[in-house]
């Protein structure tokens, strides 16, 4: 069974200062792994996934297999990036779309 | 493009009463997935349709069941309501049965008293 663990529920940081998010998943195949965002009153959205290896909005995470962890990263943290953020797995194969979330942080971001 | 709909938006049932949600899944889109997003919890996946038929399930009972339309949309039924089904429930859509990425809705808050 797949698991991810967000270990942070609530990460406060001023404006300018480098935030990082922590997600650490267990699973034994390759997975594919998300970050999803929620901003106040809206809906659920894809931020990024590592397949894509793109920035979003200043944000970058990369997989790391032997930790097996997918951090969300940003060098220079802006009052918008205030939101509540989860991190998700697809395990793939029979799993079919099946997406297993972590319990999300919500990162405040003060001016 | 709307993109995901869900209704309603907010239901309040009683103990034992039955529910049932609705989900149009974003244009472009065939495969419908639902998720239950207890307070302070992340979402919870439920189950997928695929080609109007179940295609994955999660770790919940029987009562839970749905349903999938030619055009694509989808209902989720509950029967037999229990104070812990209450919860915000997401639909997400996406392409092909395997399809990343989903692409949520604004949810159906569900509140049993």
């Amino acid at each position: 069974a797949q698991r991810v663990t967000q270990p942070e529920k609530l990460l406060s940081v001023f404006k300018g200062a480098p935030v990082e998010l922590k997600c650490n998943y267990s699973y034994s195949g390759s997975p594919e792994l998300f970050w999803y965002v929620q901003y106040s009153r809206q809906r659920l959205q894809l931020l990024l996934r590592h397949i894509s290896r793109e920035s979003i909005k200043g944000f970058t995470a990369d997989l790391n297999k032997g930790e097996t962890s997918f951090h969300l990263k940003k060098p220079f943290a802006q009052e918008e990036d205030s939101a509540m953020y989860y991190c998700a797995l697809h395990a793939g194969g029979t799993s079919y779309g099946k997406l297993t979330f972590g319990q999300g942080t919500i990162l405040t971001v003060h001016p | 493009d709307a993109g995901v709909t869900q209704s309603p938006t907010h239901l309040i049932k009683t103990r034992g009463q039955q529910v049932t949600l609705r989900c149009s899944p974003k244009s472009g889109h065939d495969t419908v997935s639902w998720y239950q997003q207890a307070l302070g919890q992340g979402p919870q996946f439920i189950f997928q349709y695929y080609e109007e038929e179940e295609r994955q399930r999660g770790n919940f009972p029987d009562r839970f069941s749905g349903h999938q339309f030619p055009n694509y949309s989808s209902e989720l039924n509950v029967n037999a309501l229990l104070l812990g089904d209450s919860a915000l429930y997401l639909c997400a859509s996406s392409l092909g049965v395997l399809g990343q990425p989903q692409h949520f809705g604004d949810g159906t808050r569900l509140s049993i008293l």
